[in-house]
């Protein structure tokens, strides 16, 4: 199925430094979602974001609605060993029930 | 945020049995619900989307006489799993919207692992 191009895949870190991941799509969407997975874990919803252009924090983590709707990137500052885990994006074309595209993932991993 | 729970959270069973694994959503009336299926170091891939009420629509690949889907209320929709084979072991993720919620925004089940042997 269709899917997003998320980058990067995977990512080496110190603690304290900040953190960017985005998507790109060729499709335009009217909902960005950023999701945080745990090994073993359902995701777990981080920011939602529903306007171009918009953009949201939630603490430490930054995302934004790109204006041209067929992007977005999440930023995570000074990052800390707990964030370590798998970051997808999601966008939505909202109508009635169609679901979710995914990217395939940002592995993050965070050394002390 | 809303909260969307899974039962069991992992399930051993033996080839050619059946398993079924429910979703939840607990805070809020979930109109739609999605099971996605995720093997390890991969994305989710959605295998299909329910209604309460109606028929589950399948992706494409999915085989609906397999994994059988029933939305039959607003707070419950259940994946079975029927005669399973060890190539059906994987991670089942359950999510769900509904109205109550932001409808664009949609949120995850913890995850049921299931190991046939």
């Amino acid at each position: 199925g269709q899917q997003l191009n998320q980058s990067p895949q995977s990512m080496f870190i110190q603690e304290g430094e900040d953190v960017s991941m985005n998507c790109t799509s060729s499709s335009i969407f009217n909902t960005w979602l950023w999701y945080k997975q745990d090994p073993g874990e359902g995701p777990v919803l981080l920011i939602a974001l529903y306007k171009a252009g918009e953009l949201t924090s939630n603490g430490r983590l930054t995302a934004q609605f790109g204006i041209t709707r067929k992007d977005s990137f999440l930023n995570i500052s000074a990052s800390i060993p707990s964030d370590v885990g798998i970051y997808f994006c999601a966008g939505l074309f909202f109508s009635g029930n169609t679901p979710l595209v995914f990217g395939k993932g940002t592995r993050l991993s965070v050394i002390a | 945020g809303a909260v969307v729970s899974q039962h069991p959270s992992w399930v051993i069973c033996k080839s050619g049995t059946s398993v079924k694994i429910e979703c939840r959503s607990l805070d809020f009336q979930a109109t739609t619900m999605f099971w996605y299926r995720q093997f390890p170091k991969q994305s989710l891939m959605l295998m299909a989307t329910s209604n309460e009420g109606s028929k589950a629509t399948y992706e494409q690949g999915v085989e609906k006489d397999k994994f059988l889907i029933n939305h039959a209320s607003l707070t419950l929709s259940t994946l079975t799993v029927t005669s399973a084979h060890p190539e059906d072991s994987s991670f089942y993720i359950c999510s769900a919207r509904g109205p109550g919620l932001t409808l664009e925004t949609q949120y995850f089940g913890p995850g049921t692992r299931l190991l046939v042997l």
